[in-house]
């Protein structure tokens, strides 16, 4: 199984630009996360999704933030304008719903906004 | 609102040594303690994880507890290896909700050789 993917790994962009991840869970997995994580907060749930629905989005910092899962097999992160303070590493995880709910974690995103 | 308190953020052991890092946490409705492990520039990686029902749970050289009363839980890693060295993040489930977790701040361990 190839886990979970990760697109671009790296991004560096310009204030106010628009920034899109992308995320792509493993087959069959039907819960989806996004987490941001920086040296001052740590590890932060944004957003997640159970079978493609959004569950729980009090993580997102602000209208800026949106995220979408259109199918089962690709979801993204949106800023939309981004500011410097949004530079951070998203990483996006998946889970098979059962007793135990493993995350199982993409290698991140690391953007930098200048 | 619900957090997670993880100490130490960075620790130092000698090849051989046993590590201890400890967490505590708020959520009272909390019932599910995972571990995860991150290595240099990958995604984290579930090491153990407990469930509230039980106190304390072996993996091999790695073992967790968990005091309710007291809403703390540790991870121990005993004769620790070069390749442990990582970054650990303890997290609490929200409520009775095994998926939404709330992470701690990590810590950087370093087994020297």
């Amino acid at each position: 199984d190839a886990g979970v993917i990760q697109s671009p790994r790296h991004e560096v962009t310009e204030m106010g630009q628009e920034v899109t991840l992308r995320c792509k869970p493993i087959s069959g997995h039907n819960s989806l996360f996004w987490y941001r994580q920086t040296m001052m907060r740590g590890l932060e749930l944004l957003i997640y999704f159970n079978n493609n629905v959004p569950i729980d989005d009090s993580g997102m910092p602000e209208d800026r933030f949106s995220a979408k899962m259109p199918n089962a097999s690709f979801s993204t992160l949106k800023i939309q304008p981004s500011e410097p303070r949004d530079s951070a590493v998203y990483f996006c995880a998946s889970s098979l719903e059962q007793k135990r709910r493993e995350l199982f974690f993409g290698e991140g995103s690391r953007l930098t906004v200048l | 609102g619900e957090n997670v308190e993880q100490h130490p953020s960075t620790l130092s052991v000698q090849e051989g040594d046993s590590a201890v890092i400890k967490c505590t946490y708020s959520d009272s409705a909390s019932n599910y303690f995972p571990w995860y492990k991150q290595e240099l520039g990958k995604g984290s990686q579930l090491i153990i994880d407990i469930r509230s029902n039980v106190g304390e749970k072996k993996d091999q050289r790695i073992a967790v507890t968990l005091n309710k009363t007291a809403k703390h839980f540790s991870l121990h890693i005993t004769e620790t290896q070069p390749e442990d060295s990582a970054v650990y993040f303890c997290a609490a489930s929200r409520g009775g909700s095994q998926g939404n977790l709330i992470f701690g701040k990590g810590t950087k361990l370093s087994v020297k050789p």
